[in-house]
């Protein structure tokens, strides 16, 4: 069974830096999905960014990227130039491919402090 | 286009009895998910519909239920309610059943049993 892991529970960080969250990840499967969550204190959760396995490249979605290492199942978020609004619990999940099931991570709750 | 609603949005429940929630995909949406999340649990997948097929289940007793009607709404039945069962229940809507399809969350159904 694939499983998912975030050693950080809290995080927290000065408005206008850059915090990077860990997550790692254990599977067998070749192909799969990875993402990244975010859940502010409204409790809808929001896709902030995700990475297909088979690309090398690693994703970017604005003020967000990931650092992508396959081989070593480890799945980042850098978070740069960080806003009071990015505070939230950020949530890393897996998806194998032909599946809709998303397997999450315990979370990681990340404080902006102005 | 609306998002992902769920209905009731809080509900009080006792221990032994039943409760129905429901969960309204994206318009042209046709795969629902269900997840449960509890402080410490974390998220944790319940089943997944689509075309009202239950095309996968978590491991979660028999208590716990489903089903997708023809137009993509879907509910969740929970009997005999435990105090533990106390958890935000997510509901996630995508377009197909593809794993590249992205999947939209609701704010969810904050559940209590007393």
């Amino acid at each position: 069974a694939q499983t998912v892991t975030q050693s950080q529970p809290e995080m927290s960080v000065q408005e206008a830096e850059t915090v990077t969250l860990s997550c790692t990840y254990d599977t067998s499967e070749s192909d799969y999905y990875l993402f990244w969550y975010k859940q502010p204190p409204s409790r809808q959760m929001i896709l902030v960014i995700r990475q297909e396995a088979y690309k090398q490249q690693n994703a970017t979605e604005n003020r967000f990227s990931v650092n992508f290492q396959k081989a070593a199942k480890s799945f980042s978020l850098k978070i740069s130039d960080s806003q009071l609004g990015d505070a939230a619990m950020y949530f890393c999940a897996y998806r194998r491919v032909g599946a809709q099931k998303l397997v999450f991570g315990q979370g990681t709750r990340l404080t902006i402090n102005p | 286009k609306a998002g992902v609603t769920q209905t009731p949005r809080y509900l009080i429940k006792t221990r032994g009895q039943q409760v129905t929630l429901s969960c309204s995909p994206i318009s042209g949406h046709r795969s629902v998910s269900w997840y449960q999340q509890t402080p410490g649990q974390g998220l944790q997948f319940l089943f997944e519909y689509f075309s009202e097929t239950q095309r996968n289940k978590g491991n979660f007793p028999g208590r716990f239920s489903g089903r997708q009607f023809s137009n993509s709404r879907s509910e969740m039945n929970v009997s005999t309610l435990e105090l533990g069962d106390s958890a935000l229940y997510l509901c996630a809507s995508s377009l197909a059943a593809s794993s590249t399809d992205t999947q939209y969350f609701g704010p969810g159904t904050r559940l209590t049993v007393l």
